[in-house]
């Protein structure tokens, strides 16, 4: 199955933008979605489709693609969007299981 | 809106079968995918696997082996049944909704809705 590649440490000062990668071969076909969780907390989605955020999720995340490499651009961080991020797609093919990456554990400094 | 309460046994012992449910409660259920994730102490999520709009399954290659997922949609209810737990199973499982769509050059797919989740033990 696709695997999905996130570095597993990020930090941010406060008010500055941080971008987040997700690399896989499955973001030829599928957009990345990505999953704010913070501790003890259900994952909350944040970004869907090409650039889709739920009602309530502030205009400061974005997200964007580039061949195989997805990334989630928060611009102005604020001390809340501490939190683990994980990307998520659909294997293609056969199996067309969900996949995860190991998630972005970001640090507002 | 759709929201989704879980519930199941939270301590096991090794070999015994885990069982949780999520019901659903409100909105509308068209075209959606009723997942089961599970997220490790201090570890990433994996996906265990999910019913589809059509009502088959689809499950991760490394659990398909010990793995049911069933609806009951008279009841708007479905289940997880995980067989012969080791400690490695030991986790908080979620219950989620998923929802796919498409562009011209590409598929998406998200889980908007997830339950609150649900701590399992596997101990001896």
């Amino acid at each position: 199955s696709s695997e999905l590649t996130q570095e597993p440490t990020m930090s941010v000062a406060l008010g500055q933008t941080v971008k987040i990668t997700c690399q896989g071969d499955s973001l030829r076909n599928y957009y990345a979605t990505w999953y704010q969780q913070r501790p003890g907390q259900a994952p909350v989605l944040v970004i869907f489709g090409k650039n889709s955020r739920p009602s309530g999720i502030p205009a400061r995340f974005s997200g964007s693609i580039s061949g195989t490499t997805a990334s989630l651009t928060i611009t102005g961080a604020q001390a809340a969007d501490e939190a683990d991020y994980y990307c998520s797609s659909r294997d293609t093919g056969e199996n067309t299981s969900v996949v995860f990456g190991g998630g972005t554990r970001l640090t507002v400094l | 809106q759709v929201q989704l309460q879980q519930w199941g046994a939270g301590t096991l012992k090794p070999s015994e079968t885990l069982s949780l449910t999520c019901a659903v409660y409100g909105g509308s259920s068209t075209g959606s995918f009723w997942s089961w994730i599970r997220q490790p102490p201090g570890k990433g999520l994996e996906w265990i696997g999910e019913i589809n709009p059509s009502g088959d399954t689809s499950y991760n290659p490394s659990l398909k082996s010990r793995v049911t997922i069933s609806a009951d949609t008279s009841q708007k209810q479905f289940s997880l049944d995980l067989r012969s737990v080791t400690a490695a199973d030991t986790a908080v499982y979620y219950c989620a909704r998923g929802l796919k769509g498409s562009s011209p050059d590409y598929y998406y797919y998200y889980m908007a809705v997830w339950g609150k989740g649900t701590t399992v033990t596997v101990s001896s």
